[in-house]
């Protein structure tokens, strides 16, 4: 069965600090994409990432990166110099078998504090 | 780029009345269409998804259905609405297997009163 965890249900921290969430992932596919979406207060599913599994090296974006573990089924997003912009939900997700649809993740609920 | 409508934005409505919301498409054509809800916390359920006009898969045994009269077009009804129906419906477009960014729409949050 195809599934994504996100065992992180919120995290706090300070403005400036790194913080890192989690994304352990299912599927029987051996080749797959993964994504990311952020969800500000506003409520719009903002798509950030999507990473095709043959491609296991780390991918930077300003402050954001990612990292794809093929060997632990993990594909963690860390935000460096946290800023009070950060503060959103944050889904990870993975095509399904069928019809394209996005499995998420329960999300990982980042409170960054000026 | 995709551009989704979604409206109304926010309903309050109350137990047993119908429920009507639209959702267009601008800049692609044939997309696949999906309507996800978001109930109190934070997951995302697929509701329903759309290959083509007049094609609707459901997701999940529920008191909604959904539409598609043109290629743009996605709707999703209910003629009685419950309490549970509360949450924040987003449709969605694009997909397919594999690479296909999904785009949202802002949203509608529906209360039922």
């Amino acid at each position: 069965a195809q599934k994504v965890t996100q065992a992180q249900t919120e995290i706090s921290v300070v403005e400036k600090e790194d913080v890192t969430l989690d994304c352990v992932y299912e599927t029987r596919d051996t080749t797959y994409y993964l994504f990311w979406y952020k969800q500000p207060p506003s409520g719009e599913l903002v798509f950030l990432i999507r990473r095709n599994s043959f491609d296991e090296q780390n991918e930077i974006s300003g402050r954001y990166s990612w990292n794809f573990q093929k060997s632990t089924s993990s594909f963690n997003f860390t935000i460096t110099a946290s800023q009070v912009v950060d503060s959103a939900v944050y889904f990870c997700a993975l095509p399904s078998y069928q019809g394209g649809k996005l499995i998420f993740g329960q999300g990982t609920e980042l409170s960054v504090k000026p | 780029s995709q551009t989704i409508h979604q409206w109304p934005a926010t309903l309050v409505q109350p137990v047993g009345s119908p429920l009507s919301l639209e959702c267009t498409v601008e800049g692609t054509s044939n997309p696949n269409l999906y309507w996800y809800r978001q109930a109190a916390g934070r997951g995302l359920q697929l509701l329903f998804y759309s290959v083509g006009i007049g094609q609707i898969s459901s997701e999940v045994p529920q008191n909604l259905s959904a539409s598609r009269p043109q290629d743009r077009q996605f709707i999703l009804s209910s003629k009685k609405l419950l309490l549970s129906d509360s949450g924040f419906y987003l449709c969605a477009s694009g997909g397919g297997r594999g690479a296909n960014v999904l785009t949202f729409g802002a949203g509608s949050r529906l209360t039922v009163l």
